[in-house]
């Protein structure tokens, strides 16, 4: 079946923009994570939702970034007034089961340059 | 903060078994011992957990010492495809996923 898969793959923008990358989770998966990634560096969690809700987004850096899962499906990750320290791969993992009881399967990750 | 210590990077011979250690001398009871692996321009792939006994699945074996302070993840046949950053993670259920830096493994034909 269909993996976790992101879009866009590649992000350029220019500092200052605002961005959206989107996350489609694996169909009837529960759990679902966003986690940040820079170069040479281990991913970083930044918010999680189960379904619709989120119940924790203690990773978020900074009120410029947003996530939303409205219908406890598809999450997009919003980032405003882009600075160049958002430039990193951001990736999202999904799994079936409540807050991390089990395994994450991980997206391909979209990877944010800003200018 | 991580609570794991992996080495930075390691070689591993085609063919031969990867042995990759973890240590995690301040784990506590009710931790589990997970492995993801990073192939480049991939997302992490789970690998394989345990939490007391040795596991094993069609991937990779997982031996963890009695007073569970370390482990040692086994890849029985490294391959190229094996070559990836792979990362040791202690954690209880529902906890957060916190990666470190993790083990460069580079298999050399």
């Amino acid at each position: 079946g269909a993996g976790v898969s992101q879009s866009p793959r590649y992000k350029v923008a220019k500092r200052g923009q605002d961005v959206a990358l989107r996350c489609d989770p694996i169909s009837g998966h529960v759990s679902l994570f966003w986690y940040q990634q820079a170069l040479g560096q281990g991913p970083e969690f930044l918010t999680y939702f189960q379904n619709e809700a989120q119940l924790d987004k203690s990773g978020l850096p900074s009120d410029r970034f947003f996530a939303e899962r409205p219908e406890g499906s598809v999450s997009t990750l919003k980032i405003q007034r882009t600075q160049q320290e958002d430039s990193a791969v951001y990736l999202c993992a999904s799994s079936w089961g409540l807050a991390g009881e089990n395994e994450q399967f991980f997206g391909p990750g979209t990877r944010l340059t800003v200018l | 903060d991580a609570k794991t210590t992996q080495p930075t990077s390691m070689d591993c011979a085609e063919g031969r078994a990867a042995n990759l250690p973890c240590n995690h001398s301040t784990i506590s009871g009710n931790e589990y011992v997970y492995w993801y692996r990073q192939i480049h321009s991939q997302g992490p792939q789970y690998i394989i957990h345990g939490l007391k006994n040795n596991e094993t699945n069609e991937m990779a074996s997982l031996i963890i010492t009695e007073d569970r302070k370390s482990s040692t993840l086994i890849l029985p046949h490294a391959t190229l495809r094996d070559t990836a950053v792979y990362y040791c993670i202690v954690r209880t259920l529902g906890q957060n996923f916190v990666f470190g830096p993790g083990t460069r493994l580079s298999v050399l034909p």
